[in-house]
């Protein structure tokens, strides 16, 4: 099962908006409802911030919204703020009982 | 407050195996299945596998079939993870992640393993 493949790096300047893309197949981002997207910090464990492509867990901020089309997930972080800087990873269902993971995305604030 | 507490960091050499524990409390551990995520330094996430605490069944990626049990025991709500053979490529940070939702929900706070001669 191959990485879904994220950009490495994004950025915006504080209040800009940023999207990053997660793409896959029909066998795991277009195939299933089930992409979620975590944001990890530095020494950090992740946190899941959009679970079922775009559901929020309570207490994230709704400046971070998800979306998908075709066999390709997204994130969208409105309104950046300097502690958004952070790795980005998506991850996808991929049948079978089997799941994967993006390779990750860099967004810095600028 | 739902928490995963993880054993302590481990260096292992070359051929060895670890077995990395994963405590947890706060919800109904019987409930909700436990997956493995590990992270090699610098590097991205990759999914190892899960356990359902509930049955003992798993499902672990072909990359570590053979190599890698995850088990539990409902007695002291605690997963575990045993990977044999270490390489050098082993050494990461592996993480118990609860699962919830098609997701992972809580993560524990990581359990570095160094695999070095």
């Amino acid at each position: 099962q191959s990485a879904l493949t994220q950009p490495p790096s994004a950025s915006g300047s504080p209040g800009q908006s940023v999207t990053i893309s997660c793409t896959g197949t029909s066998n795991d981002v277009g195939g299933y409802n089930f992409v979620s997207w975590y944001q990890q910090h530095p020494g950090k464990a992740p946190k899941l911030m959009v679970y079922e492509v775009t559901q929020r867990p309570s207490g994230v901020p709704n400046r971070f919204s998800g979306s998908k089309s075709g066999n390709t997930a997204s994130l969208t972080v409105s309104g950046l703020q300097a502690e958004d800087e952070a790795d980005y990873y998506c991850s996808s269902y991929a049948g079978n009982n089997i799941w994967v993971f993006g390779g990750g995305t860099k967004l810095t604030v600028l | 407050q739902v928490q995963l507490v993880q054993s302590g960091a481990e260096v292992q050499k070359p051929g060895a195996s670890v077995k990395v524990s994963c405590k947890a409390s706060g919800y109904g551990f019987t409930g909700y299945k436990i997956h493995w995520v590990r992270q090699a330094p610098g590097q991205g996430l990759e999914w190892m596998g899960r356990v359902n605490p509930n049955s003992g069944v798993t499902d672990y990626t072909q990359k570590f079939q053979g190599r890698v049990t995850m088990t539990s025991d409902t007695s002291i709500s605690t997963a575990y993870m045993e990977l044999r053979w270490l390489e050098s490529d082993d050494t990461a940070m592996y993480y118990c992640v609860r699962d919830r939702a098609w997701s992972f929900d809580y993560w524990g706070q990581g359990t570095l393993v160094t695999v070095s001669s």
